[in-house]
């Protein structure tokens, strides 16, 4: 089944204790992406890698960092978290030709205090 | 940088009433693409739209993209229970790789 998965689902930590969320799609895609949503501001884009090896800001990357190691995966870094940090975060894939449709995970919800 | 807006941010409904939401880019598009979100799910893919003035049909979903490629609909008719959640638009311009996301509108239909 085509899919991308992420991990944990459900997180609560403190501020500052470094945490890793991870994000794995089994659909071959090029491109890869991280969002935060809050209310109100629907979703923001963190990060965006277009291969591996090839990462780039989004509109919201100040405290997190990404990396491309392998093409299924890309996993978000927060080097010390606060807690305006406190999101809903999901990955997401695509192939990158012109459609471009992306696949969502099943989100992570993170709370830091 | 580029700023997608939609109006409403919520919509109320009783079931068989029609729905639309509207879509606004401050910058010309190259594309948009539409994702519904079931409350507590993630965003599933819609639709892209890429011509201007292009208009596409998914049974009772009807989706717009401007003349000018700054703005964009999704008009559902006859709405259902199951058309509940959130609808964002995302919209791609000429020179990023990146889209950039509405608020989105939030949709609740009485049954």
């Amino acid at each position: 089944e085509a899919q991308v998965t992420q991990n944990p689902r459900y997180l609560i930590t403190v501020t500052g204790k470094k945490l890793t969320v991870t994000c794995s799609q089994n659909m071959n895609h090029e491109y890869m992406s991280w969002y935060r949503q809050d209310p109100g501001l629907g979703l923001r884009q963190i990060y965006y890698s277009m291969n591996v090896e090839v990462t780039d800001k989004g509109d919201v990357p100040e405290g997190y960092k990404v990396s491309r190691k392998e093409k299924r995966n890309f996993p978000l870094i927060l080097e010390s978290p606060s807690p305006n940090q406190t999101s809903l975060y999901f990955c997401a894939s695509s192939r990158r030709d012109s459609s471009y449709e992306q696949y969502f995970g099943p989100g992570t919800r993170l709370t830091v205090t | 940088g580029q700023q997608v807006m939609q109006i409403p941010q919520y919509q109320h409904v009783q079931e068989g009433e029609d729905f639309t939401t509207y879509c606004n880019s401050s910058t010309t598009l190259s594309n948009i693409q539409w994702y519904k979100q079931r409350p507590g799910g993630h965003p599933v893919f819609l639709i892209q739209l890429v011509k201007s003035g292009e208009v596409k049909k998914q049974k009772r979903l009807t989706f717009q993209f401007g003349e000018a490629k700054k703005n964009s609909s999704l008009h559902i008719t006859a709405t259902q229970t199951t058309d509940v959640g959130t609808y964002f638009c995302a919209g791609r311009g000429f020179y990023g790789q990146n889209f950039v996301f509405g608020p989105g509108t939030r949709l609740s239909v009485l049954p």
